[in-house]
């Protein structure tokens, strides 16, 4: 069964470094989404991706975020200068257009940051 | 702008029993998608059932049901004949209509499953 998956699992960075989330989205899927968990509280949207342009962003999403799909296949979040707030479990989402389907979410990447 | 709160972080259940948990959500929308995932130790969002509003009739699927009321804005989940892999984090979550459109997720009930 086709899925979403991401890459590193786990990734420690020291406050202030950039790092970037992977995500390979199942591969018919036309739209793409981020999402944040904090530990211990409920799941935030992100963004949402599509068409090659961002279609929407919460408020959390400043200019220190930014996304991309370099490839037919990646899906990337960029924090460009992480802050210790932005520790947490991202996950990606792809749904593949139609309004009923269902988001898949992929496993997740703890970013846990010094 | 929609919002979605569970009322119940904490619920626990004996083995084989049926348990509910809560959700109310707040849209100014007609047509809109509910969902209700599990999320496991492992963190990965699994999906356990979906309503669409346009449906009087409540979704099931195997031991998970729903019972959706739409002038309430409720949407409960009932868990029948729980198991001990049951026990995870649930979300509550809507949806506006459109294919592209975002999740908004509430709080998450933690459920626990007594042997």
């Amino acid at each position: 069964e086709p899925e979403v998956t991401q890459t590193p699992s786990h990734q420690v960075t020291q406050m202030g470094q950039e790092v970037i989330l992977r995500c390979v989205p199942i591969s018919n899927h036309l739209y793409f989404y981020w999402y944040r968990q904090i530990l211990g509280q409920k799941v935030e949207f992100l963004v949402s991706f599509y068409n090659n342009e961002i279609s929407e962003k919460s408020e959390i999403f400043d200019d220190q975020f930014s996304v991309e799909r370099p490839d037919g296949s990646n899906f990337t979040l960029k924090i460009r200068s992480t802050k210790l707030e932005d520790s947490a479990m991202y996950f990606c989402a792809s749904i593949e257009g139609s309004s009923y389907n269902e988001q898949f979410f992929g496993p997740g990447t703890r970013l846990t940051v010094l | 702008a929609q919002t979605v709160t569970q009322s119940q972080p904490e619920m626990s259940v004996q083995e084989a029993e049926t348990v509910t948990l809560s959700c109310t959500y707040d849209t100014s929308e007609s047509d809109y998608y509910l969902f209700w995932y599990k999320q496991p130790p492992s963190r990965q969002m699994i999906l356990v059932i979906r309503q669409e509003a346009y449906k009087q009739q409540n979704a099931t699927e195997n031991r998970f049901s729903v019972n959706f009321q739409k002038a309430a804005k409720s949407f409960s989940l009932k868990i029948s004949d729980s198991q001990l892999g049951d026990a995870a984090m649930y979300f509550c979550a809507y949806r506006r209509q459109g294919a592209g459109n975002m999740l908004t997720f509430g709080g998450g009930t933690r459920l626990m499953v007594k042997p």
